[in-house]
């Protein structure tokens, strides 16, 4: 079985610092790991993944994440956060063994921006 | 390249009804994955298509079904609806079912609201 959690309904930072968003995961082979942004009224959105290789994944809009297999974790970081990154963050895993679609979700981190 | 297409946007049903929800994945996708989104549950996964072919199911009932078709796109229908079938219907399509291309792309999804 796999699991992801997301220990942080919310985040709140001010615009130009860095934020953090963080997740946990549980897989029991290796895991494809991924984040995806939704906007209100909107679809997800793929930010970026990790598939093998460097521990720290850069993606779109400037965020990067790092895999941590000890602590089986990959947090989403953004050296300076900006308002417009205001929306909805979910992490999801995969078990390399399964098939595309079994990806397991987190139940999002609401991330607010403020001036 | 055009994203992921998901028709209608909005429907408004009442209970005992039947609703079928399309999607249309991004070009040279074949794999189609379904969720649902509901503000209690979070993202669930409803059920994945590659080649026609249903590859993987999530805990719903029966009543909730779906096929893909030769051009890969993909329909799924709910019968006998119930209130708790209100969410918004997310598709997403990757490149494969399996392997390193599996990010997933979301459509803007479908809102089905029972009444």
């Amino acid at each position: 079985a796999q699991s992801v959690a997301q220990p942080e309904d919310q985040v709140n930072v001010a615009e130009g610092n860095p934020l953090t968003v963080k997740c946990t995961y549980s897989v029991s082979g290796n895991p494809y790991l991924f984040w995806y942004v939704q906007y209100p009224n909107r679809g997800l959105q793929f930010l970026l993944k990790y598939i093998t290789g460097d521990n720290l994944v850069k993606g779109s809009y400037g965020f990067e994440a790092e895999f941590n297999k000890s602590q089986t974790s990959f947090h989403l970081k953004k050296p300076s956060a900006l308002v417009s990154d205001s929306a909805l963050y979910f992490c999801a895993v995969r078990d390399r063994s399964t098939n595309a679609g079994k990806s397991t979700f987190g139940d999002g981190t609401t991330l607010t921006v403020k001036p | 390249k055009a994203g992921v297409t998901q028709t209608p946007r909005y429907l408004i049903k009442t209970r005992g009804q039947q609703v079928t929800l399309s999607c249309s994945p991004i070009s040279g996708h074949r794999s189609v994955s379904w969720y649902q989104q509901t503000p209690g549950q979070g993202l669930q996964f409803l059920f994945e298509y590659f080649s026609e072919t249903q590859r993987n199911k999530g805990n719903f009932p029966g009543r909730f079904s779906g096929r893909q078709f030769s051009n890969s796109r993909s329909e799924m229908n709910v019968s006998t609806l119930e209130l708790g079938d209100s969410a918004l219907y997310l598709c997403a399509s990757s490149r494969s079912s399996g392997g390193t291309n599996n990010e997933q792309f979301f459509g803007p999804g479908t809102r089905l609201t029972v009444l």
